[in-house]
């Protein structure tokens, strides 16, 4: 089966620097990716997905890094700004099966 | 873009009774939908799956018999939580999917069992 995990519980960073979450995997056959935003008392917001044919893909100041090789997934995001302050979670999915969540990564933007 | 409406947002029952979570995709039709469970400051847990017109497939450790899950239509999904214990007391999200459509969240459900 699918385990996602992630590196690190919580995440501080100053207001503009940029922000690396990490996520490891551990189902080979996973295809497909998935980073969610989760702001307190609210579901999970899309931020950017990747399927395992690609190694980058770019959105509005998030990057997502795969690393099919070593099983590791990573968002990036530039100048990070107060509203980014949230739970990240990533998750992946082999074909239609349901999301596998990693534990999630407080981030904490300091102003 | 693909929206799927959750309700109620929150919602406070007494022990013992019953409660019903509606999901809803108001642009697709969802052949399936995922209900998850999430405790403070934890991740998601996958409870069960259910594809449209089948019975739901529940996840190991999930209560078949207390949280019951309709899926009759492909627009609607339903997580009833059956006599309701304070332990049931979580955040419950549903993910629809279908026509092409990812893994499209509910808001979620605050559910609070007194």
């Amino acid at each position: 089966g699918e385990s996602v995990g992630l590196h690190l519980p919580t995440l501080s960073v100053q207001e503009g620097d940029n922000s690396i979450i990490n996520c490891a995997y551990s189902n080979s056959a996973s295809d497909y990716f998935i980073w969610y935003k989760q702001e307190s008392g609210k579901g999970p917001q899309f931020i950017i997905d990747i399927r395992s044919n690609m190694d980058k893909r770019q959105g509005q100041r998030v990057t997502v890094l795969l690393n099919k090789t070593v099983k590791h997934l990573s968002l990036q995001i530039a100048a990070t700004q107060p509203g980014d302050s949230a739970v990240y979670f990533c998750a992946a999915a082999s074909g239609n099966t349901p999301l596998v969540f990693g534990k999630g990564t407080r981030l904490s933007v300091i102003a | 873009g693909a929206v799927v409406s959750q309700h109620p947002s929150r919602v406070i029952c007494k022990s013992g009774t019953s409660v019903k979570i509606e999901c809803r995709s108001l642009d697709f039709q969802a052949t399936t939908m995922f209900w998850y469970r999430q405790f403070p400051k934890k991740s998601l847990m996958l409870m069960a799956t259910s594809n449209e017109g089948s019975k739901a497939t529940y996840e190991q450790g999930v209560e078949k018999d207390k949280f019951l899950i309709n899926h009759a239509s492909l627009t609607l999904s339903t997580l009833t939580v059956t006599s309701a214990h304070p332990e049931d007391s979580s955040f419950y999200i549903c993910s629809a999917s279908g026509q092409g459509y990812g893994y499209t969240f509910g808001s979620g459900t605050r559910l609070t069992v007194v």
